[in-house]
């Protein structure tokens, strides 16, 4: 059963530092992973997909990054904002209509 | 693009009382999926559709029931509402392989 954990639960840094958010999972026979953002209250917006044959995607400020044979993705934000505030998720899709999610990371980025 | 959409956002019910949580999605995707999300135990699957015709339990099925109407529409019956069904519940929906979308969430209160 594909487990995927993120590390760590929670984050605090000072306003324009680069961080990175952490996703591993014990399976590596993925199709594909996914990272979202949540908002307090609102419902899960998708950021980056990273099909299996890829090695990372790009979009603005954000990188990701997936190592299969490792099991491990991560989420890099450079120069960080108070608007990146949220909880980021990542999902792993392993092929049975399942996708399998980790608990977050929930970020705040302060003043 | 409405992308997947949740009927309704929000319900307060009595103990007992049945309601029904609509889903529908205009993207043409194969599969469906019935989340809630709990403080602290993130996100648990209900009930899944692997495909129009087919709905599968998911990790904590009991108490619901859901219907795949259609391609576009997924649906998530309450038929004795418990106190413990409070929570946010998610719909979800992917073409096989692809990127995942949600809904905004509809908040259920149970009295």
């Amino acid at each position: 059963k594909q487990e995927v954990t993120q590390i760590p639960a929670a984050l605090s840094v000072p306003e324009g530092e680069n961080l990175v958010l952490n996703c591993s999972f014990t399976d590596s026979a993925i199709y594909n992973l996914q990272w979202f953002r949540q908002d307090p209250g609102k419902g899960l917006t998708s950021l980056l997909l990273i099909q299996s044959s890829q090695r990372e995607q790009t979009s603005g400020r954000l990188n990701a990054s997936l190592d299969k044979s490792s099991g491990r993705s991560t989420l890099y934000i450079a120069a960080s904002q108070p608007g990146d505030s949220a909880t980021y998720l990542c999902a792993v899709d392993g092929g049975s209509y399942i996708p399998t999610f980790g608990r977050g990371t929930s970020l705040i980025v302060h003043p | 693009n409405a992308g997947v959409t949740q009927t309704p956002k929000f319900q307060v019910l009595k103990t007992g009382q049945s309601m029904t949580l609509q889903c529908a999605q205009d993207m043409n995707h194969n599969s469906m999926y019935w989340y809630r999300q709990d403080p602290g135990m993130g996100l648990r699957l209900i009930y899944y559709s692997a495909s129009e015709g087919t709905t599968d339990k998911g990790e904590v099925p009991n108490g619901y029931n859901v219907s795949r109407l259609n391609k576009r529409e997924f649906s998530l019956r309450l038929e004795s509402a418990a106190p413990s069904q409070t929570s946010v519940y998610f719909c979800a929906s992917v073409l096989t392989g692809g990127e995942l979308f949600f809904g905004e969430g509809s908040r259920l209160t149970v009295l």
